[in-house]
């Protein structure tokens, strides 16, 4: 079956600017977490979405957000776009809420200038 | 509160060669313990878990044994291939309140030379 897809794979922005990045879980997983991972900091988790709820949050400023529909499809957006912002953005999916084993996505590197 | 602490990399070995990357945690409960790799420009894959202390999860000739007494979850392999190249991720997971999420090390870099 296929795996998590995300889109776009790449993307460049400037500061101020807004993004969304989508994820399209496997078929059949329900939840959907997205971690941020960057050099300095490694994987950090953003939120999780479970049944188009949100079930948790890291600690990301409010810029920071996401929503997931009824086909578990997520997206997340990030407003107000800073440099510090550049990372590669993974989704991962799982059967059921509690972070089960995740499969992941290959990611969306945004790069903002 | 919890996090998980691995070694430094890079680390570079050559084919064949004994393979050890050192993962200990703290948590406030009793954790999942996982190892995930990451091959250049894809997601992260499960390589292996344990759920209890002296559980030995075990996957494409890699190891890690949960010691729970020094909250440890050390990932070996007795012979490493240049395919084995990626970089390993050390995680735990804990519930807490009826709320649970996966808490990453930094990552271990690995190169193998032929």
């Amino acid at each position: 079956k296929a795996g998590v897809t995300q889109t776009p794979r790449y993307l460049i922005k400037t500061r101020g600017q807004q993004v969304t990045l989508s994820c399209s879980p496997i078929s059949g997983h329900r939840s959907v977490s997205w971690y941020q991972q960057t050099p300095g900091q490694g994987l950090q988790f953003l939120f999780e979405y479970f049944s188009e709820t949100q079930r948790n949050k890291g600690n990301f400023p409010g810029r920071f957000s996401g929503r997931q529909f009824s086909n578990s499809r997520s997206e997340m957006n990030v407003s107000t776009l800073e440099l510090g912002d550049s990372a590669l953005y993974l989704c991962a999916s799982s059967l059921g809420f509690g972070a089960n084993v995740l499969t992941f996505g290959a990611g969306s590197r945004l790069t903002v200038l | 509160g919890n996090s998980v602490t691995q070694m430094e990399g890079p680390v570079t070995l050559s084919e064949e060669a004994f393979l050890t990357i050192n993962c200990t945690y703290t948590a406030t409960g009793y954790p999942s313990l996982f190892w995930y790799v990451q091959y250049p420009g894809e997601g992260l894959q499960l390589l292996l878990k344990a759920t209890k202390a002296d559980d030995k999860g075990s996957n494409k000739g890699f190891e890690a044994t949960y010691r729970k007494e020094t909250t440890s979850f050390h990932l070996e392999k007795g012979s490493v291939q240049v395919s084995d190249s990626a970089v390993y991720f050390c995680a735990l997971r804990l519930t807490q309140g009826g709320s649970e999420k996966l808490v990453f090390g930094k990552g271990t870099k690995l190169t193998v030379n032929p």
